[in-house]
């Protein structure tokens, strides 16, 4: 199985909103609703963002929310703050073989 | 606070063998599947091997598939990851990563890496 789709970038001002698309197919994001999103810090480890697709682990601000639809999930980010800059990964079960799929990542650009 | 430390990574020729280790602590070792997921140079992360909590059973991405080995030790609470037959495709920074029992595929704990050089 391919990697989940992403757009490679995203960008807005402080204050306003984005959304992030991940693009999978009726093998995975279809069928689990056990998608995930990671924000990614230059040299950084991962974090988990949303997971679930909408829930949010203590600690994430509400600013972040995810949703699911068909075959593709999303992740909005609203009131951006310059700290949110960063790359973000969707993350999909894929069944018991290949177990996670990960979206090729997007970078999010705080203008 | 929970933390996972990789070690290990190093400069490897193509077709040789590594060792990375994954050192778990201030959480319960034991009730967690355990994961490794890498990130070629400037490009995404790919999902490469999970074991189970109890490391009777083991997964893996086709690509590493009798090359890679994952394994266990919960006495010393350390997560292993054999590699064998190393490509330079393969070079990147190796994570260890837990997954929560409260669901699937929810990458909940990362280290911080450890990176694999795969050059002649």
């Amino acid at each position: 199985q391919s990697a989940l789709t992403q757009p490679r970038s995203v960008s807005g001002s402080p204050g306003q909103s984005v959304t992030i698309s991940c693009t999978g197919t009726s093998s995975d994001i279809g069928t689990y609703n056990y998608l995930s999103w990671y924000q990614q810090h230059p040299g950084k480890a991962p974090k988990l963002m949303i997971y679930d697709v909408t829930k949010r682990p203590s600690g994430v601000p509400d600013r972040f929310s995810g949703s699911k639809s068909g075959n593709a999930a999303s992740l909005t980010i609203s009131g951006l703050q310059a700290e949110d800059e960063a790359d973000y990964y969707c993350c999909s079960y894929a069944g018991s073989d290949i177990y996670a799929l990960f979206g090729g990542g997007t970078k999010l650009t705080v203008l | 606070q929970e933390q996972l430390v990789e070690s290990g990574g190093g400069v490897v020729q193509p077709g040789r063998s590594l060792r990375l280790s994954c050192a778990a602590s201030q959480f319960i070792f034991t009730t967690y599947a355990m994961h490794w997921v890498r990130q070629a140079p400037g490009k995404g992360l790919e999902w490469v091997a999970a074991v189970s909590f109890d490391g009777s059973s083991e997964t893996y991405v086709d690509s590493v598939k009798g090359r890679f080995t994952i394994s266990r030790d919960n006495s010393k609470n350390t997560l292993y990851l054999q590699m064998n037959s190393l490509r330079p495709e393969e070079t990147g920074v190796y994570f260890c990563a837990r997954t929560t029992p409260r669901s699937v595929a929810v990458f909940d704990l990362w280290g911080l890496g450890t990176m694999v050089t795969v050059s002649s």
